[in-house]
């Protein structure tokens, strides 16, 4: 079965200036989940989808970061306006009706200079 | 607030070695507990999963064991290879699995 698919691998934006990251799930995976992995630190859930319906957005910084999953299928992360602090991989995980585990695709590498 | 730690940081052994990584929490109201590694530039790959009513996992040279009454669970890696290099982290499995990771062991193995 194909992974779980992300875009672009990476980006380097200046302060400021808007990105968006894509993620593509694995086929019948109902949740879907954005992770932010700051370099030495392990990754921070930044929001949960089951199906199109955000099931945890509490550690979203929400006056910049939006994401939507609007068919229940892909997803897109965006951050406007992008602050130095920003600068991680961003990780997609997808999940299986009943199933404990979670697949994580290889992440996007953002810069913010 | 669930609080998770792995110590140590960094981990550097010659190969061969048998080692053990550590990781504690703060809160034992758990589901279940995950062991992933991590190479660089690459995501996360999952190694062993341990249900909350287990006590340990074991996959090939790997077992990873779980006691909720101490807050610990550890990784233990027999005949270490350089293969094995790589960055460990373990999640706790709350709630809407929802995971909440440590911040990772990074471990080098030495030919």
């Amino acid at each position: 079965e194909a992974g779980v698919a992300q875009s672009p691998r990476y980006k380097i934006i200046e302060k400021r200036q808007s990105v968006a990251f894509w993620c593509n799930p694995i086929s019948g995976h109902a949740t879907l989940y954005w992770y932010q992995q700051i370099l030495g630190q392990g990754p921070k859930l930044l929001i949960q989808f089951q199906n199109n319906g955000v099931v945890d957005d509490s550690q979203l910084p929400k006056d910049r970061f939006s994401a939507e999953r609007l068919k229940g299928v892909d997803s897109t992360l965006k951050i406007q306006p992008a602050k130095l602090e920003d600068s991680a991989v961003y990780l997609c995980a997808s999940r299986k009706p009943g199933a404990n585990v979670l697949t994580f695709g290889a992440g996007s590498r953002l810069t913010v200079l | 607030k669930q609080e998770v730690t792995q110590i140590p940081a960094a981990l550097s052994v010659p190969e061969g070695e048998n080692l053990v990584l550590n990781c504690s929490f703060t809160d034992s109201a758990i589901y279940n507990l995950q062991w992933f590694r991590q190479d660089p530039g690459k995501g996360l790959t999952s190694l062993l999963l341990i249900q909350s009513s287990q006590r340990e996992q074991t996959s090939g040279r790997l077992n990873a064991s779980l006691d909720k009454s101490s807050g610990r669970s550890t990784l233990y890696i027999a005949a270490s290879q350089p293969g094995d290099s790589a960055t460990y982290l373990c999640a706790l499995i709350q709630g809407a699995q929802k995971l909440v990771f440590g911040q990772g062991t990074r471990l080098t193995i030495n030919p």
